[in-house]
């Protein structure tokens, strides 16, 4: 048990451009989570997957963001046409049981 | 989610006991309290939860009130290590299994030597 992986750690952008961020949660964890965090606040819910399936998605998931779950596995949070506040810590988190472990994140820094 | 109310501070000395406590007066009768911390640049990492019983693990013990509107989380003999962002949360269940976690601000604990 390696823990959740989030590849990149960092990324920086120029504004307008795609970027993709991958998560690989822990093996046979069914549930995965996307949150985001910036500065001085308590990481915000994104979107939840059971295994591939996406059952619930904030409103703070707007149409430029997307994210995938192929076979229950990996997961990916694209976001298209970046925009300066897009910056901010995105954080993937996987469970089987109700409590939930995080990744490190994946700085995102649109410049 | 039921509001969970946190102080934004506090301090501690190395080795003594840290006791952080949370007020959750609107928490419904099935809903669970859940302690995560985050240290700084980390993601947040679990460490305990309960409904209505004082709970123990290798991290801390909580202490929920007998009407359940406020806990306490106690972190024994705490290090510099536990230095971090306490959060307290108590999530309602959407969708039969989403667990979903909202965060307030959290308590920053700050462990002095």
């Amino acid at each position: 048990d390696t823990g959740v992986s989030q590849n990149p750690r960092h990324k920086i952008t120029k504004r307008g451009q795609n970027v993709t961020f991958r998560c690989d949660p822990i093996s046979e964890h069914n549930r995965l989570y996307w949150y985001r965090q910036t500065l001085g606040q308590g990481p915000e819910f994104l979107t939840y997957f059971q295994n591939e399936a996406q059952l619930e998605k904030s409103r703070l998931l707007s149409d430029r963001f997307s994210a995938e779950r192929p076979k229950g596995s990996f997961s990916t949070l694209e976001i298209q046409r970046t925009e300066q506040g897009d910056s901010a810590m995105y954080l993937c988190a996987s469970s089987l049981r109700p409590e939930a472990f995080f990744g490190q994140g994946t700085r995102l820094t649109v410049v | 989610d039921a509001k969970t109310t946190q102080p934004p501070s506090m301090d501690c000395a190395e080795g003594r006991a840290a006791n952080l406590p949370c007020n959750h007066s609107t928490i419904s009768g099935n809903e669970y309290v859940y302690w995560y911390r985050q240290i700084h640049s980390q993601g947040p990492q679990y460490i305990i939860h309960g409904l209505k019983n004082n709970e123990t693990n290798e991290m801390a013990s909580l202490i929920i009130t007998e009407d359940r509107k406020s806990s306490t989380l106690i972190l024994p003999h705490a290090t510099l290590r536990d230095t971090a962002v306490y959060y307290c949360i108590a999530p309602v269940v959407t969708g039969g299994s989403n667990y979903k976690l909202t965060f307030g601000k959290g308590t920053l604990l700050t462990v002095n030597p």
